[in-house]
């Protein structure tokens, strides 16, 4: 079964829309780190945005912000005001720290922000 | 500017070569990783690198050998690879668990075709 899951391979936005990427993980683990990443077309993977299991509050990060949902198993990225340079790969990921405490990384959704 | 980088950043290959993916981190980092992104699948891990020793090796062919001089260096040497390993290879820092960081840093990654 995939740890994490990301329902969307491709999404094409207006340009200063928001954008919600969707992103649900699977874990039975207590203590874990929700990750979101951003991919160019260089390759580099770009960090954005952090949430812990315990953190009471959805982490923000500038245009980024993390919708927690931690009974749902959910962990969507909003981006607020998108830009062209927001077009890449974004990637959710999750760290299980009771278990093997490596980073699995979902497919991923390719965002299209459109002039 | 990312405080991960890495060299080459695109490398041809024949099969019967030997080449070495360099990485350097600056970010203080005791933790290093490489992975390895093919088209259409998640990202692989495949070693792990905690305070110079390697702690994951996630059944990863001998072609593939890593090296960890120094807690600021990794390298990836490569010999006989085969055309299917062909992708974007990327490694990545932390600080390790113990020291309570846990978010990956990544380089630009170095893009191999073997031919």
């Amino acid at each position: 079964a995939q740890k994490i899951t990301q329902t969307q391979p491709g999404m094409f936005v207006q340009e200063k829309e928001a954008v919600t990427l969707d992103c649900t993980y699977d874990t039975s683990d207590q203590s874990y780190g929700l990750f979101w990443y951003k991919q160019p077309s260089s390759g580099e993977m770009i960090f954005l945005i952090y949430q812990g299991s315990y953190d009471e509050q959805n982490a923000t990060e500038g245009r980024y912000s993390l919708n927690f949902q931690k009974a749902r198993k959910s962990a969507n990225l909003v981006i607020s005001a998108s830009q062209l340079g927001d077009s890449a790969m974004y990637f959710c990921a999750m760290r299980e720290r009771d278990r093997d405490d490596k980073i699995i990384f979902g497919k991923g959704t390719r965002l299209h922000i459109l002039p | 500017e990312t405080g991960v980088t890495q060299t080459p950043r695109h490398l041809v290959m024949g099969m019967t070569n030997k080449k070495s993916l360099k990485c350097e981190q600056h970010l203080g980092h005791n933790a290093m990783y490489w992975y390895k992104q093919s088209a259409k699948k998640p990202l692989e891990l495949m070693f792990v690198y905690s305070l110079e020793e390697r702690v994951e090796n996630n059944s990863v062919p001998s072609r593939f050998s890593p090296e960890c001089p120094n807690s600021s260096h990794l390298f990836l040497h490569l010999h006989t690879l085969q055309p299917e390993d062909s992708a974007l290879y990327l490694c990545a820092s932390s600080q390790d668990q113990s020291s309570g960081g846990e978010t990956q840093y990544f380089g630009p990654g170095t893009r191999l075709l073997v031919l």
